[in-house]
């Protein structure tokens, strides 16, 4: 079993539509929680950073963290042809300074 | 400030042939990193770097080598290429200590072996 479990899609929705990017997780030291967005041919980008449990808003995202469930989740509102991309989630313990861990990606079409 | 820069952006390599992919980071980061990137496999780290002088080996460093002399360059060295090896490549950096030690990453080498 991978430690973080990520679905590859692709994932297509109609622009104007909320969507939802999930990840799960076996490792319960896991307290660091990254989303990164990946355009076609580009390095990937910090998104959202979010510690421990909880939401994290920012403009049309929101980053949720549920560690009973060991389960991540981006929600992406009014969805834009521009949000096309892959997101990468990411994780880490307390005591790694360095190795995230990474799911594989979920490929996101937006349809204008 | 043009952040992490990668070079060459695209290669193709015959097997057996050797080649260094080069990194260079203009943020005065500590933290260096190779990852490379398999379609549907996510990130998968090779080396990282904690400082000048300084590396280790992350989870697939077979058939790799690395160096760091200054603070900025991170060059990856690959010995007789094989098959396996095509790939994306991607350096990156952090600054360990700062609130989200977020990594920054390169545009990315392409690399296959034929």
């Amino acid at each position: 079993q991978k430690e973080v479990e990520q679905d590859p899609g692709p994932l297509s929705v109609p622009e104007g539509a909320i969507v939802s990017l999930n990840c799960t997780y076996s490792n319960s030291a896991f307290q660091y929680f990254m989303w990164y967005r990946q355009y076609s041919r580009k390095g990937p980008e910090l998104l959202m950073y979010t510690y421990s449990s909880g939401n994290k808003e920012d403009g049309r995202f929101t980053a949720q963290v549920d560690k009973s469930s060991k389960y991540i989740s981006l929600f992406i509102r009014d969805s834009q042809p521009s949000d096309s991309a892959t997101y990468l989630c990411a994780m880490k313990g307390p005591d790694s300074n360095y190795q995230l861990i990474w799911g594989a990606g979920t490929k996101l079409i937006i349809k204008p | 400030n043009a952040g992490v820069t990668q070079t060459p952006k695209f290669r193709i390599l015959k097997i057996g042939q050797s080649m260094t992919l080069q990194c260079t980071q203009d943020m005065n980061h500590n933290y260096m990193y190779w990852y490379r990137q398999d379609p549907g496999m996510g990130l998968k780290l090779i080396y990282y770097s904690v400082g000048a002088g300084i590396t280790d080996k992350g989870e697939v460093p077979n058939g790799y080598n690395v160096s760091r002399s200054t603070t900025e360059d991170f060059p990856l060295r690959l010995e007789l290429a094989a098959p396996s090896q095509t790939s994306v490549y991607f350096c990156a950096s952090s600054q360990q200590g700062a609130s989200t030690d977020t990594q920054y990453f390169g545009p990315g080498t392409r690399l296959t072996v034929l």
